[in-house]
């Protein structure tokens, strides 16, 4: 299978810990993207790269928020002293450069603060 | 605040019939209109999707009807089967140079066998 992988595919953590999570886009896919997905609502943007650059940031990515693509390939997501309201679902996306408006999903990482 | 509004929250519908959901926006301009497919623990899944310049777009059972003067568009699933019950995101895309989606809040759907 080619999509979107992410990992892991759930994570518990208690409140206050460090956690990250990858993704690897579909292969040759030039722009990633963070999205965050509560409970009864749709997928929220947090983050989006062309690259290995960084081109977009939510209001909704605070300062414990950090997300990487070092070589324009796999991105990671870290959240640093987590908090209850982070619990939920971390999607990423991928595209093409070419295509601007095909975005394809992961199946996401389901994060339970406790 | 760019919002897209969708609806019915939830939506039962039995076995042959037709699902409808509904989205609107307001307040600025998009130019793609997706819509996605989400099954419980998986990610969304695109569907089918249109551009402004087209009212209506149809792949199998699925067709999407767009009113651009209403700042409407909708999702017809023709012949609903049990298979179909998901939830069901509709989307934009700004024009204004942004690459993010802003999605719906989603409508539920269960067909009944």
């Amino acid at each position: 299978d080619t999509g979107v992988s992410q990992d892991p595919r759930h994570k518990i953590t208690k409140r206050g810990q460090n956690v990250t999570f990858r993704c690897d886009p579909i292969s040759e896919h030039n722009r990633l993207y963070w999205y965050r997905q509560t409970l009864g609502q749709g997928p929220e943007f947090l983050t989006y790269f062309q690259n290995e650059a960084q081109l977009e940031k939510s209001r909704l990515l605070s300062d414990r928020f950090s997300a990487e693509r070092p070589k324009g390939s796999f991105s990671t997501l870290e959240i640093q002293r987590t908090e209850q309201g982070d619990s939920a679902m971390y999607l990423c996306a991928s595209s093409r450069l070419a295509v601007r408006y095909e975005q394809y999903f992961g199946p996401g990482t389901r994060l339970t603060v406790t | 605040q760019q919002q897209v509004k969708q609806s019915p929250q939830s939506l039962i519908v039995q076995k042959g019939g037709i699902s409808i959901i509904n989205c609107a926006y307001e307040n600025t301009a998009f130019d793609y209109f997706p819509w996605y497919q989400q099954f419980p623990g998986k990610g969304p899944a695109l569907l089918i999707a249109i551009r402004p310049d087209v009212s209506e777009k149809k792949e199998g059972r699925f067709t999407i009807s767009f009113n651009k003067s209403a700042k409407q568009f909708s999702l017809h699933i023709m012949d609903s089967q049990p298979g179909d019950s998901a939830t069901y995101f509709c989307a934009a895309m700004p024009t204004s140079g942004t690459y993010k989606y802003i999605f719906g809040t989603g409508t539920r759907l269960k067909v009944l066998a």
